[in-house]
């Protein structure tokens, strides 16, 4: 079973500064990807970034990088320069990676992020 | 770029009403999934569906059932609603079940159940 744990409360960060929402998983399967998503107050979801666990090297895309660290089992998300717009709920997912039908995404339970002007 | 789409933004309905949620994909993917999301519990997954006509139970898929009879709609059914089912209802869809296809999210349905 797969399992993603996120345990911040709610995060607050100054605009223009960086930030780290954490997320540590728990697995068993050898080959697996990390999802992150951004759910701001609209409601949908929004694919931020992605982390294969075979990958050499910790993705980024744009303001958004991961800090995978695969022995510790984390896939920590850093926003760099925090905009107001970053205001949301965040997840972390991962799901295992094969060719079959049945791969699921397993999510965590979100952490709020507040940028403050 | 992907369009997910959910029939209803909010919905309130009675108990013991059956309640249709739909939702519609414009980029012909296969896969479709329908989750609940409650605070405190993040998202969980209901039901998925990784062809038409072929359906897959996720985690609490107790009291719903779904409908895949084409490609681009996926149906999420309360045959009996009840106020334990209030939740965010969010409908998602990929290209391919696995490796690093991500999933595009609908807006969402907000239903109450009085």
């Amino acid at each position: 079973a797969q399992k993603i744990t996120q345990t911040q409360p709610g995060m607050f960060v100054q605009e223009k500064e960086a930030v780290t929402l954490d997320c540590t998983y728990d697995t068993s399967d050898p080959s697996y990807g990390l999802f992150w998503y951004k759910q701001p107050s609209s409601g949908e979801m929004i694919f931020l970034i992605y982390q294969g666990s075979y990958d050499q090297q910790n993705a980024t895309e744009g303001r958004y990088s991961l800090n995978f660290q695969k022995a510790r089992k984390s896939a920590n998300l850093v926003i760099s320069a925090s905009q107001l717009g970053d205001s949301a709920m965040y997840f972390c997912a991962m799901r295992r990676i094969h060719t079959g039908a049945n791969s699921k995404l397993t999510f965590g339970k979100g952490i709020t992020l507040s940028v403050r002007p | 770029d992907v369009k997910v789409t959910q029939s209803s933004r909010y919905l309130v309905k009675r108990t013991g009403e059956k309640v249709f949620l739909e939702c519609v994909q414009d980029m012909d993917h296969e896969n479709m999934f329908w989750y609940r999301q409650d605070p405190g519990l993040g998202l969980r997954l209901i039901y998925f569906s990784y062809d038409v006509k072929m359906k897959e139970k996720g985690d609490i898929p107790e009291g719903y059932s779904v409908s895949r009879e084409k490609k681009e709609r996926f149906s999420l059914i309360l045959e009996s609603a009840s106020t334990n089912q209030t939740s965010m209802y969010l409908c998602a869809s990929s290209l391919l079940a696995g490796g690093d296809n991500e999933q595009f999210f609908g807006p969402g349905t907000r239903l109450t159940v009085l």
